[in-house]
């Protein structure tokens, strides 16, 4: 089976820098994403790793190792709308283009 | 502009009635997919659709039908026999590129759905 662990939720200062983390038991997977959702939002798209490694844009970056079957997101210089919930999500390995979510880790950015 | 309307935002319905949600993109992407998402939860797969006239099942496809009669639409029919309908409702779609493993899911607002 497949799946995707993140922390429930994650709190931080504004201006400071946050890690979410993903592990999956997962395999055969082509890359791992992330996306954010504002409350009563739609998701969009933050970043994709297709390769281990670190995946910058502007203030996030994303990294995975496959061999630890380990992904992070990093957010810099947090200000007060990044508060919202953030899911890793893997593309499976068929035809299909599926995404198989993460149940999301919910960040509260404080003054 | 191009992108994913949901109709409505709100719904609600008695238990017992099928409701049909609407999902329409004007984006020329080939893959629709609808997803369920309950509170404090992550997204669960429906169903999705790559291609006109032809949709396969998601991880919870039990109590929802669906059709793709044309590349812009994929209306989600929740039946009575889900058991739990109430939830956010969320539709999305990408663009299928042969060779490509991998393409974003551009997302709808959503319908929240409520059965009284």
């Amino acid at each position: 089976g497949q799946s995707l662990e993140q922390p429930s939720e994650v709190t931080a200062v504004e201006g400071a820098i946050v890690q979410i983390n993903c592990t999956y038991q997962t395999s055969g997977f082509y890359g791992l994403s992330w996306y954010q959702q504002h409350d009563g939002g739609a998701p969009t798209f933050l970043s994709y790793n297709a390769l281990d490694g670190l995946e910058e844009t502007g203030r996030f970056s994303s990294f995975l190792s496959r061999s630890d079957s380990y992904g992070y997101l990093l957010l810099q210089e947090l200000q007060m709308k990044d508060s919202a919930s953030y899911f890793c999500a893997v593309s499976w390995m068929d035809s299909s283009y599926k995404l198989i979510f993460g149940s999301g880790t919910r960040l509260l950015v404080r003054p | 502009d191009g992108g994913i309307t949901q109709s409505p935002k709100y719904l609600f319905r008695k238990e017992g009635q099928n409701v049909t949600l609407s999902c329409e993109q004007n984006l020329n992407h080939d893959a629709m997919y609808w997803y369920r998402q309950d509170p404090g939860q992550g997204l669960r797969l429906i169903y999705y659709s790559q291609i006109v006239n032809d949709f396969q099942k998601g991880d919870i496809a039990e109590g929802y039908s669906v059709s793709r009669e044309k590349k812009e639409s994929f209306p989600l029919t929740v039946t009575s026999a889900q058991k739990n309908p109430t939830a956010f409702y969320l539709c999305a779609s990408s663009i299928t590129l042969a060779g490509s493993p991998y393409n974003e899911q551009f997302f709808g607002p959503g319908t929240r759905l409520t059965v009284l």
